[in-house]
C-alpha cells in the first residue's frame, strides 16, 4: 500500500489560513487522496478527497501537486472547532479499504 | 437518519475474559470496517467487510481477535482471553459502495474497552 507522511503537529491562529501538507511519493495512478479529521473524543469525519485536480468544498480546499506526490489541505479561516487530528489517506481505485496513519494534530490558538 | 451505532459505549473487563463488541451500520451500507485506537494514537485498521466477499482480515493483531457480519448488516468483533494491551477505543465505520461519486466512511462513536 502506498504510504503517506504528515507532520506530527501544527499550530495556527484563529481566523488565519492553515496549510496541512501530506507527502505520498509512492502514489499510484489509481490512488485517490482522502482527508479525514478527528475531533476530540469523536470518530473521524470526512473532509475532502481528490484524484488529480484541486477540489473545493464547504469545509476545505485540496491542492494536489502536478506530479501527485504531495497534497495540501487548506482551511481558509481556522476556527477553534477545527482543532483536530487530520489524516491524509490513499485509497486504491476509490473503492477499497482505508488505512489511517498517525495524522497531524492541529492546534488553533485564539 | 440514524448513523452508525456501537454498543456498549464502555466496557470494563478482567484480563482473560472474552468480550463482544457490536456495530450497527447505516442501513444499506455494504462496506463495514473495524479500527482500534489506543490512547493518543492513530487508527489501526483491523478488518474490512464488503458485501458477500471474503473479509480482509489482514489487520487483526492475533488469533484472539475475530469478527463476523451477519446478513450483511450487524457486525460483532470478538476478543478472546483479553489482555491489558487490548485496552483501546474500538471504532466501526460503514460506507455505501456503488458506482458514481465517492462514498465516504461514516464512523460510529466507538466502544472504549478497558482490560484490568
Amino acid at each position: 500500500d502506498a504510504k503517506t507522511t504528515q507532520p506530527n503537529s501544527m499550530e495556527s491562529n484563529e481566523e488565519e489560513p492553515v496549510h496541512l501538507p501530506c507527502n505520498h511519493s509512492t502514489i499510484s495512478g489509481t490512488d485517490y487522496i482522502h482527508w479525514y479529521r478527528q475531533l476530540p473524543s469523536q470518530g473521524p469525519e470526512y473532509v475532502i478527497h481528490g484524484l488529480t485536480s484541486n477540489v473545493n468544498n464547504r469545509m476545505a480546499s485540496l491542492a494536489i501537486a502536478e506530479d501527485r506526490k504531495s497534497s495540501t489541505l487548506i482551511l481558509h479561516r481556522a476556527t477553534l472547532r477545527d482543532a483536530a487530528v487530520y489524516y491524509c489517506i490513499l485509497m486504491w481505485n476509490n473503492n477499497n479499504d482505508m488505512r489511517f496513519g498517525a495524522g497531524t494534530r492541529l492546534t488553533v490558538k485564539p | 437518519g440514524a448513523g452508525v451505532s456501537q454498543s456498549p459505549s464502555n466496557k470494563v473487563t478482567e484480563k482473560g475474559k472474552d468480550v463482544e463488541l457490536r456495530c450497527d451500520p447505516i442501513s444499506g451500507h455494504t462496506a463495514l470496517y473495524w479500527y482500534r485506537q489506543s490512547l493518543g494514537q492513530g487508527l489501526e485498521f483491523l478488518i474490512y467487510f464488503q458485501g458477500n466477499s471474503a473479509p480482509d482480515k489482514s489487520g487483526l493483531p492475533s488469533d484472539r481477535f475475530s469478527a463476523e457480519r451477519t446478513g450483511g448488516s450487524v457486525s460483532t468483533l470478538t476478543i478472546q482471553r483479553t489482555q491489558q494491551e487490548d485496552s483501546a477505543v474500538y471504532l466501526c465505520a460503514s460506507r455505501p459502495v456503488g458506482s458514481g461519486s465517492y462514498n465516504e466512511q461514516f464512523f460510529g462513536p466507538g466502544t472504549r474497552l478497558t482490560v484490568l
